[in-house]
């Protein structure tokens, strides 16, 4: 069982649809929580960072963390075609150094 | 500014030349790492640096070999180099756990071609 699980998709909605986006993770140790949006043959740019359990809204983007069940989200609401781009969950323990530990991203497509 | 630069944006290579990527990050951040990522995969961590210092190596083969030069600055030389470590370079800096917040920055990578 991999450590992180995320759905590879496509994920494809229509324009102005809310997104959800989701991973499972095992271990119990991870405490910082990433997502990272990544358009094709660039690097992952950051998009939410949230530290243990909550959650946390910046504009369109809501990241929440559920520790209890070991799954943390990513809404986008009012989804634009800019939008369109890989979705890649990251976690770490505290354990003294920060090796992400990256899902296999959700590949969303959002239509006109 | 949340900003990582990466140099060059594309690379093709022959199997016995040496080339280096270059990286450069002004956020302060004493943290710098080297991640390979293939086609519909994630980034697989290669090395860690922390205040210029090889923290992890994860088992990379010596044919890449990291260099950081000061703070801001990270290399990786490459020789030697096989087809299939054809893929996109990216690198990212932090800051240093127990210094603050922990998230990664990525700059927008270096697509390598060997042939």
């Amino acid at each position: 069982q991999k450590e992180v699980e995320q759905d590879p998709g496509p994920l494809s909605v229509p324009e102005g649809a809310i997104v959800s986006l989701n991973c499972t993770y095992s271990n119990s140790a991870f405490q910082y929580f990433m997502w990272y949006r990544q358009y094709s043959r660039k690097g992952p740019e950051l998009l939410m960072y949230t530290y243990s359990s909550g959650n946390k809204e910046d504009g369109r983007f809501t990241a929440q963390v559920d520790k209890s069940s070991k799954y943390i989200s990513l809404f986008i609401r009012d989804s634009q075609p800019s939008d369109s781009a890989t979705y890649l969950c990251a976690m770490s323990a505290n354990t003294g150094f920060q090796k992400l530990v990256f899902g296999t991203g959700t590949r969303l497509l959002v239509s006109p | 500014d949340t900003e990582v630069t990466q140099t060059p944006k594309h690379l093709v290579m022959g199997m016995t030349n040496k080339k280096s990527l270059k990286c450069e990050q002004h956020m302060g951040h004493r943290a710098m790492y080297w991640y390979k990522q293939k086609a519909k995969k994630p980034p697989e961590l290669m090395f860690v640096y922390s205040y210029e210092k090889l923290s992890i190596n994860e088992s990379v083969p010596s044919r890449f070999s990291p260099e950081c030069p000061n703070s801001s600055l990270l290399n990786l030389h490459l020789h030697a180099l096989q087809p299939e470590d054809s893929a996109l370079y990216l690198c990212a800096s932090s800051q240093v756990p127990g210094q603050g917040a922990y998230e990664q920055y990525f700059g927008p990578g270096t697509r390598l071609t060997v042939t």
